[in-house]
């Protein structure tokens, strides 16, 4: 059962322009929902994170939708560049449980 | 600055081979983790451990084990190599509970290929 469902699986934009990726979850406990940025070659790194308590949450050019009653979130990435293009992972966690389930990935291609 | 370094990038193993892949920290983080990562399915997680000598299973345990002998080091151990465990490993680290960000910090990978 995938607790955390992420679309689309890719994603290409031109340059300047908003990048939207989706998540939703089925287990009303996840009270902690991140994203994770990846580049070619490296490991994911924290991006931004959310918890349900909020709406939403801006860091710079990234901003985290939260819709509590539809379990769903989403990035939005503003004035999108070339060096955003990248695989983005959605996840989401309980408590101070350990484990993070984590979305299938986007790959978001940004076109100079 | 937070570091995760994990033994090898790129791993060849045929068939049956016993294969260790080694992580180690230098942040004192109590949470480690192993994960697979295929391409359109994501982050799966093998296995976490959440202090020295202890471990649970995550989603994908089969045909793996892990060691935690000591805090810094996590070893993920492929007891005998098959074709359908060819991927890219991760292995991630994390504070204790409480920290508000509940941030984990990952390894560049090891990507493996069972022959």
């Amino acid at each position: 059962q995938q607790q955390v469902k992420q679309s689309p699986q890719s994603l290409i934009v031109q340059k300047g322009g908003i990048s939207i990726i989706n998540c939703a979850y089925e287990n009303t406990a996840f009270d902690y929902f991140p994203w994770y940025q990846q580049f070619p070659g490296k490991g994911p790194a924290l991006l931004i994170a959310i918890r349900p308590d909020v709406s939403e949450k801006k860091e710079g050019r990234f901003t985290i939708s939260f819709n509590k009653s539809a379990k769903q979130f989403s990035l939005h990435i503003m004035d999108s560049q070339p060096g955003d293009s990248a695989t983005y992972f959605c996840a989401a966690s309980k408590g101070s449980n350990y484990k993070l389930t984590f979305g299938k990935g986007t790959l978001l291609t940004v076109n100079p | 600055d937070v570091k995760v370094t994990q033994s090898s990038r790129y791993l060849v193993k045929r068939t049956g081979e016993k294969v260790f892949l080694e992580c180690v920290q230098d942040m004192d983080h109590e949470n480690m983790f192993w994960y697979r990562q295929d391409p359109g399915l994501g982050l799966r997680l093998i296995y976490f451990s959440y202090d020295v000598k202890m471990k649970e299973k995550g989603d994908i345990p089969e045909g793996y084990s892990v060691s935690r002998e000591k805090k810094e080091r996590f070893s993920l151990i492929l007891e005998s190599a098959s074709t359908n465990q060819t991927s890219m490993y991760l292995c991630a680290s994390r504070p204790p509970g409480g920290v508000p960000t509940y941030e984990q910090y990952f390894g560049p990978g090891t990507r493996l290929t069972v022959t």
